[in-house]
């Protein structure tokens, strides 16, 4: 079975523009999620799609937005970036909802913001 | 704010040695522990699973929970220098909620 795939693998992009970033997760997995890491913050949460409805979000600004379609497939979208959105971005799929749910990782798409 | 602490190490360890990697969690009613296993400039790899009190044994590694005193362990057996990694713990609280990751411990197994 085919893992959770993520492209672009590298980006670099200036300050105030926008990138979209797309995870397509594993097959028949449901839920994506989408976390930050960076070395000083570790691995943050982001959002999370189940269904193509968003059903966690974390702190982050309200320049940072996903969408999942009826695939289960997820962008997320960062706009007017600043250099502090330099980072590894990581999307996770997982099958099932309930405690027992467990994520799988992709691949990430480091971003560079100059 | 519900925590994830983990001793952000480095731990350095002889090889054949036990590497034993701790996390404690502040929210009383966690559920489901994890531990991944992340190489530097990868995407993090899930090790274990553990969901209940006690110890889950999976090859080299074992997982031990225990809820009372809220921590996680992992124990790594027979370590090799291709351990050498960052060890994340996540916790998630119940059904759909997020899960919630520590920093990570930085594991080197010296040959």
């Amino acid at each position: 079975k085919a893992g959770v795939t993520q492209t672009p693998r590298y980006l670099i992009k200036t300050r105030g523009q926008q990138v979209t970033l797309s995870c397509s997760p594993i097959s028949g997995h449901r839920s994506v999620s989408w976390y930050q890491q960076t070395p000083g913050q570790g691995l943050q949460f982001l959002f999370e799609y189940f269904s193509e409805t968003q059903r966690n979000k974390g702190n982050f600004p309200g320049r940072f937005s996903g969408r999942q379609f009826s695939n289960s497939r997820s962008e997320m979208n960062v706009s007017t970036l600043e250099l502090g959105d330099s980072a590894l971005y990581l999307c996770a799929s997982s099958r099932t909802s309930g405690s027992r749910e467990t994520q799988y990782f992709g691949p990430g798409t480091r971003l560079l913001v100059l | 704010q519900k925590e994830v602490e983990q001793n952000s190490g480095p731990l350095s360890v002889p090889e054949g040695a036990i590497a034993s990697l701790n996390c404690t969690y502040s929210d009383r009613v966690s559920q489901s522990f994890f531990w991944y296993r992340q190489y530097s400039g990868k995407s993090p790899e899930l090790i274990m699973s553990i969901y209940s009190n006690g110890d889950k044994e999976d090859g080299r590694f074992t997982a031990q929970l225990n809820k009372a005193s809220q921590y996680v362990s992992l124990l790594i057996r027979d370590s090799q220098p291709s351990d050498s990694a960052t060890y994340l713990c996540a916790v998630r609280n119940s059904g759909n909620t997020p899960l919630v990751f520590g920093k990570g411990t930085r594991l080197s197994v010296i040959a």
